[in-house]
């Protein structure tokens, strides 16, 4: 298993508070990603990664913020967190983006969180 | 924008069954396809991918892909299964070399002993 290991495993919070979520990686892949996983929807990108200080958007975006600081660290915070935002995050992580390269995501063990 | 169709939501088999779990996107250019799956759980795991090349791809466990463009399908299968093979399966699709996954919803697959 790749090196992809995710901090907390479970949380629950209360509507309105903020929460970071952390993935950390020993891989030194370039790429990172965060992805939420509801029932009936299958996992939706929320920011990905693609360099140290260089993040994006991905199709949840609203309501969640990123940062990377360093190359083995992705921080997923939830600045005010809302009951919608219940789920469980997964992190991933790419060794590349370029086509034709090995290229398949590799995934940690998620984070079960709860809003109240 | 990038659309992935798993149309199997449930399935249940009985041990040595085949298998054959549908997958189609949106996407009209060259892409990168996956196979995933999560063991109760589990986090997700790769199954099998393709990049280019013989369009029948083999993966992990047994279980084997076709790739058909002009159906825009990449339908997974598995001669026979087994209890073990209990777990939820996602397509993904990849159309920019690896920055963003498109996922399917998922097929959740039970195995009866």
């Amino acid at each position: 298993d790749a090196g992809i290991t995710q901090s907390p495993r479970h949380k629950v919070t209360e509507t309105g508070t903020p929460v970071t979520l952390r993935c950390h990686q020993t891989e030194n892949h370039r790429y990172m990603y965060w992805y939420r996983q509801d029932p009936g929807h299958g996992l939706r990108l929320i920011h990905y990664s693609y360099g140290v200080k260089d993040t994006d958007k991905g199709e949840v975006s609203d309501g969640y913020s990123v940062s990377r600081s360093k190359t083995e660290d992705f921080l997923l915070t939830l600045e005010s967190a809302t009951s919608s935002q219940t789920s469980v995050y997964f992190c991933a992580i790419s060794e590349s983006s370029h086509r034709g390269l090995r290229n398949e995501q590799f995934f940690g063990p998620g984070t079960r969180l709860t809003v109240l | 924008a990038q659309s992935v169709s798993q149309h199997n939501h449930h399935v249940i088999l009985s041990e040595a069954a085949s298998l054959e779990l549908g997958c189609n996107y949106s996407y009209g250019g060259t892409v990168n396809l996956f196979w995933y799956v999560q063991y109760p759980g589990q986090h997700l795991q790769l199954l099998l991918k393709y990049f280019s090349g013989d369009p029948l791809v083999k993966g992990i466990k047994g279980f084997e892909a076709e790739f058909i463009k002009s159906k825009f399908s990449f339908n997974l299968r598995k001669p026979s299964v087994q209890w073990s093979d209990t777990a939820e399966y996602f397509c993904a699709v990849d159309t920019g070399g690896g920055n963003k996954l498109t996922f399917g919803t998922g097929t959740q697959l039970k195995v009866e002993l």
